[in-house]
């Protein structure tokens, strides 16, 4: 099986553009979840979405947004982008609650 | 919200030592992994551990539930296990992680 993917590796943004981060899941995976990883906060959770329904949601600002598609992809947006937003994003997808996730390789966002 | 504490922060270690990692839950759990995180970011699944001990080759866990914490043990460590290595327990699926320990493995 194929694992989780993430598109783009990387992406160079500057401070008040936007920007979209994709994620696929392992095949028959339906729960994907976003974290940010960063040196001064550490890996914290952004949001988690299973069958195209946000399920639950991380403290971070309404800036940061994201949406599920039928075939269970995975998209968070960033809006008014921050130079406090650069960051590896990582997403990570299970079939459901309670199961082992597993990591994609992560998006690294740098913006300038 | 649950609390992951990690300890040691940092670990230097000779090849071929033998070394345990520790993470500290504040709230009982259903779910706990561990992860090596490799140079380039990504999260590599090690165990899935909620209770019990598993093993893997040279690393092992164990998970003691009822006194909230949970053990990786990595016996005659090699260069290759150098990184840093995150707990995270999950309540619904969003995983909590303590701050990691880094471990550099000297040969």
């Amino acid at each position: 099986k194929a694992g989780v993917t993430q598109t783009p590796r990387y992406l160079i943004k500057t401070r008040g553009q936007q920007v979209t981060l994709s994620c696929s899941p392992i095949s028959g995976h339906r729960s994907v979840s976003w974290y940010q990883q960063t040196p001064g906060q550490g890996l914290q959770f952004l949001f988690e979405y299973f069958s195209e329904t946000q399920r639950n949601k991380g403290n971070f600002p309404g800036r940061f947004s994201g949406r599920q598609f039928s075939n269970s992809r995975s998209e968070m947006n960033v809006s008014t982008l921050e130079l406090g937003d650069s960051a590896l994003y990582l997403c990570a997808s299970s079939p459901d609650r309670g199961y082992e996730q597993y990591f994609g390789p992560g998006t690294r966002l740098t913006v300038t | 919200g649950i609390q992951v504490e990690q300890s040691p922060p940092d670990l230097i270690l000779q090849e071929g030592a033998n070394s345990t990692l520790r993470c500290n839950f504040s709230d009982s759990v259903n779910n706990l992994q561990w992860f090596h995180q490799n140079p380039w970011g990504q999260l590599i699944n090690l165990f899935y551990i909620p209770s019990g001990t598993k093993q893997n080759g040279r690393l092992s866990a164990t998970t003691v539930a009822t006194e909230r914490y949970s053990l990786l043990y990595i016996s005659s460590s090699q260069t290759t296990d150098s990184g840093v290595y995150f707990c995270g327990t999950a309540a619904g699926n969003k995983l909590t992680f303590g701050g990691g320990t880094r471990v550099l493995v000297k040969p």
